[in-house]
């Protein structure tokens, strides 16, 4: 059974205090593992698609890494708007190419 | 209107109603999805439509009832909810099923 787990659950930072989100996942012929943010009371919001080891996407202060056995989300300086819960999920071939998520980081920046 | 909309926003029904969530996308794609949140769980995938057929149905109760008219049309009919029901319904739309998909704002649906 595929298994994505994403630590930590919960992450307060200082403003421009730079960090890293981990989402690592068990899964048989990963197609890709998708990075999404979530504020509250909305739908998520797609940030990156990931397809293989050693793939890196970034967008402004975000960078997307991948391996073989996890992904990174790294946050460098962060602002308070970058508050908010942030979900990873992969797709895997032998499971109809359905996204199996996370349980999600609350990341929470102070001014 | 621009990307994914669901109606309602919030809902509250009681366990003998029958109600509708509407979802509309406006990117022109052709699969269709509804997942469930509920505090403190992974989002869960409900139902998958791909050009209006249903092609995942991941062990959900019969008390929801998927519709798809259409390629840019997804219902969700509710009848005889239970209180664990509530939740936030989230509809989500891709290109295909093997593409990035984009998720509603969600109805936020309480069973009393």
């Amino acid at each position: 059974e595929d298994q994505v787990t994403q630590s930590p659950e919960a992450l307060r930072l200082q403003e421009g205090e730079s960090s890293s989100l981990n989402c690592s996942y068990t899964v048989s012929g990963l197609r890709g593992l998708f990075w999404y943010r979530q504020d509250p009371g909305k739908g998520p919001e797609f940030l990156f698609t990931l397809y293989s080891a050693g793939e890196e996407k970034e967008k402004e202060r975000l960078k997307a890494t991948l391996t073989k056995k996890e992904s990174f989300l790294h946050i460098t300086a962060p602002k308070p708007e970058d508050s908010a819960t942030y979900l990873c999920a992969v797709q895997a071939s032998e499971a109809g190419n359905m996204l199996t998520f996370g349980g999600g980081t609350r990341l929470m920046v102070k001014p | 209107e621009t990307g994914v909309t669901q109606t309602p926003r919030h809902l509250v029904m009681g366990m003998t109603n029958k109600k509708s969530l509407k979802c509309e996308q406006h990117l022109g794609h052709n699969a269709m999805y509804w997942y469930k949140q509920s505090a403190k769980k992974p989002l869960e995938l409900m139902f998958v439509y791909s050009l209006e057929e249903r092609v995942e149905n991941n062990s959900v109760p019969s008390r929801f009832s998927p519709e798809c008219p259409n390629s840019s049309h997804l219902f969700l009919h509710l009848h005889t909810l239970q209180p664990e029901d509530s939740a936030l319904y989230l509809c989500a739309s891709s290109q295909d099923i093997t593409y990035e998909q984009y998720f509603g704002p969600g109805t936020r649906l309480t069973v009393t």
